[in-house]
């Protein structure tokens, strides 16, 4: 399996607060992704990075930042939480082609 | 826009039985195609990968092959166990992309003993 971690595993956060997961990677790939999967629609791209302090936007990019000051970390920030937002979100890693991904955070804002 | 649609959405069979999973996408323009699988509450699992120019891959029980020009795929499970129910993802790479993957929504496979 690929290192891959995320923190928290699980969280349930008060709507309006700012929330970051942390993705954590020991592969050293280039490449590291955010998406969310929500019943219904499926996994979906919010932010991608192609290298140290390199991001771009996904599709559903709206409401989240992104950080990327080591190869090995990825950060997802949420900057104010909505309801819209309680989602599981996983990270993926990928240097050629393969895309690998970690465990998930169930994230739940009330 | 590139869209992934996975069909049936849900399949149960036998144990024992040989199965094809179907993936169709929009957009030929792809750079490459990745079958997961996926267990209830954890991370998906990369099973096979099929780049543009190859017509199949295979692994074990498991065989994908890829028609770019119909835009579509197929995932063959050869003598399926218990263990294989999981749900099964199809997502496509678009061609000039970053990496970042387009995801059907999915087949949930339920093989019974």
């Amino acid at each position: 399996d690929a290192g891959i971690t995320q923190s928290p595993r699980h969280k349930v956060t008060e709507t309006g607060t700012p929330v970051t997961l942390r993705c954590h990677q020991t592969e050293n790939h280039r490449y590291m992704y955010w998406y969310r999967q929500d019943p219904g629609h499926g996994l979906r791209l919010i932010h991608y990075s192609y290298g140290v302090k390199d991001t771009d936007k996904g599709e559903v990019s709206d409401g989240y930042s992104v950080s990327r000051s080591k190869t090995e970390d990825f950060l997802l920030t949420l900057e104010s939480a909505t309801s819209s937002q309680t989602s599981v979100y996983f990270c993926a890693i990928s240097e050629f082609h393969e895309q690998y991904f970690g465990p998930g955070t169930r994230l739940t804002v009330t | 826009k590139q869209e992934v649609t996975q069909i049936p959405a849900a399949l149960s069979v036998p144990e024992g039985e040989n199965l094809v999973l179907n993936c169709s996408f929009t957009d030929s323009a792809i750079y490459n195609l990745q079958w997961f699988r996926q267990d209830p509450g954890k991370g998906l699992t990369s099973l096979l990968l099929i780049q543009s120019s190859q017509r199949e891959q295979t692994s074990g029980r498991l065989n994908a092959s890829l028609d770019k020009s119909s835009g579509r795929s197929t995932l063959y499970i050869a003598a399926s166990q218990p263990g294989d129910s999981a749900t099964y993802l199809c997502a496509v790479r678009p061609g000039g992309s970053q990496g970042n993957l387009i995801f059907g929504k999915g087949t949930k496979l339920s093989v019974k003993p």
